[in-house]
């Protein structure tokens, strides 16, 4: 199985701010996805970081408001930028499994964000 | 589209009762789906993946079905134990990297 750890685990933002998440891999792995979990709600992926190319976003996210990048194959980073309330959510990194785990979905322990 | 139903949406039970938690998916053309178990505020543990030829899978009192024709699978929890008290939630995985999530069951096991 893969383990992933995430910066920071929670924070608390100020309105108007911007806020770089970090993810970090144990394993090389060629994608790994952002998601999003609105309270009360559950995932939704927000983009695929390919390592060596454009992050891929899905319906409803930017990449100005959501900057990705993927220096390596262990290692990637989410800005929430120019945050307002709507932004609180957990922010959770994950990646897919190979060899005997292959196609299993692996997550960190999320970033929790508070936008006051 | 695929949609993912979970249902129920929350479920309370006195310890050492078994149960089951219900997964239904719209399009039966999956790669694989699996389950999680998420406690608050925290991140996602994987418990069980099936793959789409597969029919069940088991880890200690977890046991999964998946009934792909149908649209279904189901996770049962023998002898709960507060412990156990978490959001699970189902994941299927569909073509070009889509993992499409049920909304969870939150379960509250009582002592």
């Amino acid at each position: 199985s893969a383990v992933i750890s995430q910066k920071p685990s929670r924070d608390i933002c100020q309105r108007g701010t911007s806020l770089t998440i970090q993810c970090q891999v144990d394993s090389q792995v060629t994608m790994m996805f952002w998601y999003r979990q609105q309270p009360g709600q559950s995932l939704t992926l927000i983009a695929t970081a390919n390592q060596g190319s454009e992050a891929t976003y899905e319906s409803g996210f930017v990449i100005d408001k959501f900057p990705i990048s993927r220096p390596n194959l262990t290692f990637s980073t989410l800005t929430v930028s120019n945050m307002s309330p709507e932004d609180s959510s957990i922010y959770l990194c994950s990646v897919v499994g190979t060899g005997e785990n292959t196609g299993e979905l692996f997550f960190g322990e999320g970033s929790r964000l508070t936008v006051l | 589209k695929q949609e993912v139903t979970q249902i129920p949406a929350a479920l309370s039970v006195p310890e050492g009762e078994n149960l089951v938690l219900n997964c239904s998916f719209t399009d039966s053309a999956i790669y694989n789906l699996q389950w999680f178990r998420q406690d608050p505020g925290k991140g996602l543990t994987s418990l069980l993946l099936i793959q789409s030829s597969q029919r069940e899978q088991t880890s200690g009192r977890l046991n999964a079905s998946l009934d792909k024709s149908s649209g279904r699978s189901t996770l049962y929890i023998a002898a709960s134990q507060p412990g156990d008290s978490a959001t699970y939630l189902c994941a299927v995985f569909t073509g070009g990297f889509k993992t499409i999530f049920g909304a969870g069951t939150r379960l509250f096991v009582k002592a």
